[in-house]
Protein backbone atom coordinates (compact mmCIF):
# COMPACT_ATOMS: atom_id res chain seq x y z
CA UNK A 1 0.00 0.00 0.00
CA UNK A 2 1.13 3.16 -0.95
CA UNK A 3 2.03 5.44 2.17
CA UNK A 4 4.23 6.81 4.77
CA UNK A 5 6.83 3.74 6.19
CA UNK A 6 8.28 4.33 9.66
CA UNK A 7 10.76 1.86 11.55
CA UNK A 8 11.46 0.86 14.41
CA UNK A 9 7.95 1.32 15.58
CA UNK A 10 9.10 0.92 19.48
CA UNK A 11 12.95 1.82 20.89
CA UNK A 12 13.96 1.51 24.11
CA UNK A 13 17.85 3.38 24.22
CA UNK A 14 20.34 4.32 27.22
CA UNK A 15 20.63 8.08 27.63
CA UNK A 16 23.68 8.76 25.21
CA UNK A 17 23.33 5.96 23.09
CA UNK A 18 22.48 7.20 19.07
CA UNK A 19 20.10 5.84 16.88
CA UNK A 20 18.03 6.66 13.65
CA UNK A 21 14.29 6.22 12.76
CA UNK A 22 13.61 5.80 9.43
CA UNK A 23 11.17 7.30 7.09
CA UNK A 24 10.01 6.08 3.39
CA UNK A 25 7.39 6.70 1.26
CA UNK A 26 6.54 6.21 -1.96
CA UNK A 27 4.43 9.06 -3.24
CA UNK A 28 6.86 10.81 -4.73
CA UNK A 29 6.20 13.68 -2.44
CA UNK A 30 8.81 16.59 -1.97
CA UNK A 31 7.07 17.63 1.49
CA UNK A 32 8.62 15.15 4.39
CA UNK A 33 8.47 16.66 8.13
CA UNK A 34 9.29 14.64 11.56
CA UNK A 35 7.35 15.30 14.21
CA UNK A 36 7.21 14.51 17.84
CA UNK A 37 4.11 14.24 20.21
CA UNK A 38 4.37 14.43 23.81
CA UNK A 39 1.54 13.46 25.96
CA UNK A 40 -0.97 16.13 25.88
CA UNK A 41 0.28 18.44 23.65
CA UNK A 42 0.03 18.85 19.84
CA UNK A 43 2.74 18.23 17.16
CA UNK A 44 5.71 19.56 17.71
CA UNK A 45 7.66 20.14 14.49
CA UNK A 46 11.76 19.07 14.72
CA UNK A 47 13.16 19.31 11.06
CA UNK A 48 11.42 19.84 7.53
CA UNK A 49 12.77 19.23 3.93
CA UNK A 50 11.01 20.54 0.74
CA UNK A 51 12.95 18.39 -1.22
CA UNK A 52 15.93 15.92 -1.88
CA UNK A 53 19.09 17.87 -0.38
CA UNK A 54 17.07 20.75 1.19
CA UNK A 55 16.26 20.41 4.88
CA UNK A 56 15.76 22.85 7.67
CA UNK A 57 15.24 23.29 11.04
CA UNK A 58 11.60 23.40 12.93
CA UNK A 59 10.42 24.51 16.35
CA UNK A 60 12.42 21.68 18.46
CA UNK A 61 15.63 20.70 16.74
CA UNK A 62 18.06 20.43 19.25
CA UNK A 63 19.63 16.73 19.50
CA UNK A 64 18.63 15.98 16.06
CA UNK A 65 20.18 15.91 12.46
CA UNK A 66 18.32 14.72 9.21
CA UNK A 67 19.20 14.28 5.31
CA UNK A 68 17.60 13.93 2.47
CA UNK A 69 19.37 12.17 -0.34
CA UNK A 70 16.77 10.62 -1.90
CA UNK A 71 12.64 12.16 -2.49
CA UNK A 72 12.05 8.86 -0.75
CA UNK A 73 13.71 8.49 2.42
CA UNK A 74 13.90 10.95 5.01
CA UNK A 75 15.89 9.71 8.70
CA UNK A 76 16.01 11.22 11.67
CA UNK A 77 19.28 10.59 13.77
CA UNK A 78 19.41 11.32 16.95
CA UNK A 79 22.94 12.07 18.22
CA UNK A 80 23.06 11.41 22.24
CA UNK A 81 19.76 10.20 23.34
CA UNK A 82 18.38 12.13 26.67
CA UNK A 83 15.41 11.51 28.60
CA UNK A 84 13.79 14.45 27.63
CA UNK A 85 13.05 12.65 23.71
CA UNK A 86 11.22 10.41 25.40
CA UNK A 87 8.08 11.01 23.02
CA UNK A 88 5.73 9.46 20.08
CA UNK A 89 7.66 10.70 16.51
CA UNK A 90 5.92 11.04 13.65
CA UNK A 91 7.22 11.40 10.05
CA UNK A 92 4.93 12.50 7.30
CA UNK A 93 4.86 13.62 3.80
CA UNK A 94 2.86 16.00 1.25
CA UNK A 95 2.28 16.85 -2.15
CA UNK A 96 2.22 20.59 -1.39
CA UNK A 97 1.85 21.04 2.63
CA UNK A 98 -1.03 23.28 1.88
CA UNK A 99 -4.44 22.06 0.21
CA UNK A 100 -3.78 18.24 0.40
CA UNK A 101 -2.27 18.35 3.57
CA UNK A 102 0.49 15.47 5.43
CA UNK A 103 0.51 12.03 4.88
CA UNK A 104 1.64 10.70 8.36
CA UNK A 105 3.17 7.22 9.39
CA UNK A 106 1.87 5.32 11.87
CA UNK A 107 4.78 6.28 14.04
CA UNK A 108 7.76 5.55 16.45
CA UNK A 109 7.28 5.23 20.32
CA UNK A 110 10.97 5.86 21.74
CA UNK A 111 11.71 5.67 25.27
CA UNK A 112 15.21 6.53 26.47
CA UNK A 113 16.40 5.57 29.94
CA UNK B 1 4.17 32.07 21.06
CA UNK B 2 1.96 29.29 20.28
CA UNK B 3 0.78 30.48 16.75
CA UNK B 4 -1.73 28.06 17.01
CA UNK B 5 -4.53 27.36 19.53
CA UNK B 6 -7.27 24.99 20.63
CA UNK B 7 -8.37 26.34 23.89
CA UNK B 8 -10.70 23.09 24.31
CA UNK B 9 -8.72 19.73 25.20
CA UNK B 10 -11.97 18.00 25.11
CA UNK B 11 -15.84 17.74 23.86
CA UNK B 12 -18.54 15.47 24.49
CA UNK B 13 -21.51 15.31 22.11
CA UNK B 14 -24.32 12.79 21.61
CA UNK B 15 -24.53 10.79 18.42
CA UNK B 16 -26.58 12.59 15.73
CA UNK B 17 -25.89 15.71 17.32
CA UNK B 18 -23.46 18.26 15.84
CA UNK B 19 -19.55 18.61 17.45
CA UNK B 20 -18.19 21.95 16.94
CA UNK B 21 -14.34 22.32 16.82
CA UNK B 22 -12.45 25.57 17.24
CA UNK B 23 -9.28 26.68 16.81
CA UNK B 24 -7.53 30.38 16.73
CA UNK B 25 -4.19 31.63 15.33
CA UNK B 26 -2.00 34.27 15.41
CA UNK B 27 0.06 34.31 11.94
CA UNK B 28 -1.91 36.64 9.40
CA UNK B 29 0.61 35.14 6.73
CA UNK B 30 -0.73 31.41 7.30
CA UNK B 31 -2.58 31.02 4.34
CA UNK B 32 -3.85 27.24 4.34
CA UNK B 33 -5.52 25.74 7.28
CA UNK B 34 -6.33 22.01 8.01
CA UNK B 35 -7.61 19.31 10.23
CA UNK B 36 -6.21 16.19 10.91
CA UNK B 37 -8.39 13.07 12.95
CA UNK B 38 -6.01 10.79 15.31
CA UNK B 39 -6.93 7.48 17.22
CA UNK B 40 -4.68 6.28 19.72
CA UNK B 41 -1.42 4.29 18.60
CA UNK B 42 -1.89 5.53 14.92
CA UNK B 43 -0.95 8.26 13.21
CA UNK B 44 -2.96 11.73 12.30
CA UNK B 45 -4.86 11.41 9.15
CA UNK B 46 -5.78 14.64 7.08
CA UNK B 47 -9.15 15.48 7.24
CA UNK B 48 -9.96 18.63 5.07
CA UNK B 49 -8.59 21.57 4.01
CA UNK B 50 -9.52 25.66 3.56
CA UNK B 51 -7.44 28.51 1.47
CA UNK B 52 -7.63 31.62 3.11
CA UNK B 53 -9.42 33.13 0.15
CA UNK B 54 -12.30 30.72 1.15
CA UNK B 55 -14.28 30.87 4.03
CA UNK B 56 -16.23 27.39 3.82
CA UNK B 57 -15.36 24.27 2.34
CA UNK B 58 -17.62 21.44 2.94
CA UNK B 59 -16.60 17.43 2.70
CA UNK B 60 -19.27 15.16 3.72
CA UNK B 61 -20.13 15.34 7.05
CA UNK B 62 -17.50 17.64 7.87
CA UNK B 63 -17.36 21.27 6.96
CA UNK B 64 -14.63 24.01 8.13
CA UNK B 65 -15.46 27.63 8.62
CA UNK B 66 -12.24 30.35 8.51
CA UNK B 67 -13.13 33.48 9.93
CA UNK B 68 -10.00 36.14 8.71
CA UNK B 69 -10.89 39.20 10.49
CA UNK B 70 -11.13 36.96 13.75
CA UNK B 71 -8.66 34.60 12.88
CA UNK B 72 -10.70 31.61 13.97
CA UNK B 73 -11.91 28.52 12.29
CA UNK B 74 -13.83 25.90 13.33
CA UNK B 75 -14.52 22.06 12.41
CA UNK B 76 -18.02 21.28 11.92
CA UNK B 77 -19.60 17.68 12.23
CA UNK B 78 -22.68 16.63 11.01
CA UNK B 79 -24.12 14.43 12.22
CA UNK B 80 -21.80 13.14 14.71
CA UNK B 81 -21.11 9.03 14.92
CA UNK B 82 -19.54 7.46 17.84
CA UNK B 83 -16.47 6.31 14.86
CA UNK B 84 -15.58 10.20 15.19
CA UNK B 85 -14.34 9.78 18.69
CA UNK B 86 -10.75 10.94 18.25
CA UNK B 87 -8.34 13.82 18.82
CA UNK B 88 -8.69 16.45 16.30
CA UNK B 89 -6.00 18.89 15.48
CA UNK B 90 -6.06 22.17 13.90
CA UNK B 91 -2.83 23.33 11.73
CA UNK B 92 -1.81 26.19 9.72
CA UNK B 93 0.74 26.42 6.87
CA UNK B 94 2.05 29.52 5.20
CA UNK B 95 2.65 28.11 1.66
CA UNK B 96 4.03 31.40 0.44
CA UNK B 97 6.52 32.83 3.07
CA UNK B 98 7.24 29.52 4.68
CA UNK B 99 7.51 26.48 2.74
CA UNK B 100 7.62 22.96 4.36
CA UNK B 101 6.43 23.87 7.50
CA UNK B 102 2.63 23.08 9.47
CA UNK B 103 2.52 24.05 12.76
CA UNK B 104 -0.26 22.14 15.04
CA UNK B 105 -2.29 22.86 17.86
CA UNK B 106 -2.58 20.64 20.76
CA UNK B 107 -5.49 19.23 19.78
CA UNK B 108 -9.41 18.44 21.00
CA UNK B 109 -10.21 15.18 22.04
CA UNK B 110 -13.63 14.70 20.81
CA UNK B 111 -15.96 12.16 22.15
CA UNK B 112 -19.30 11.29 20.90
CA UNK B 113 -21.64 9.11 23.01
CA UNK B 114 -23.81 6.77 21.67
Amino acid sequence: NAGVTQTPKFQVLKTGQSMTLQCAQDMNHEYMSWYRQDPGMGLRLIHYSVGAGITDQGEVPNGYNVSRSTTEDFPLRLLSAAPSQTSVYFCASSLDQGYYGYTFGSGTRLTVV
Amino acid sequence: DQQVKQNSPSLSVQEGRISILNCDYTNSMFDYFLWYKKYPAEGPTFLISISSIKDKNEDGRFTVFLNKSAKHLSLHIVPSQPGDSAVYFCAASATSTNAGKSTFGDGTTLTVKP
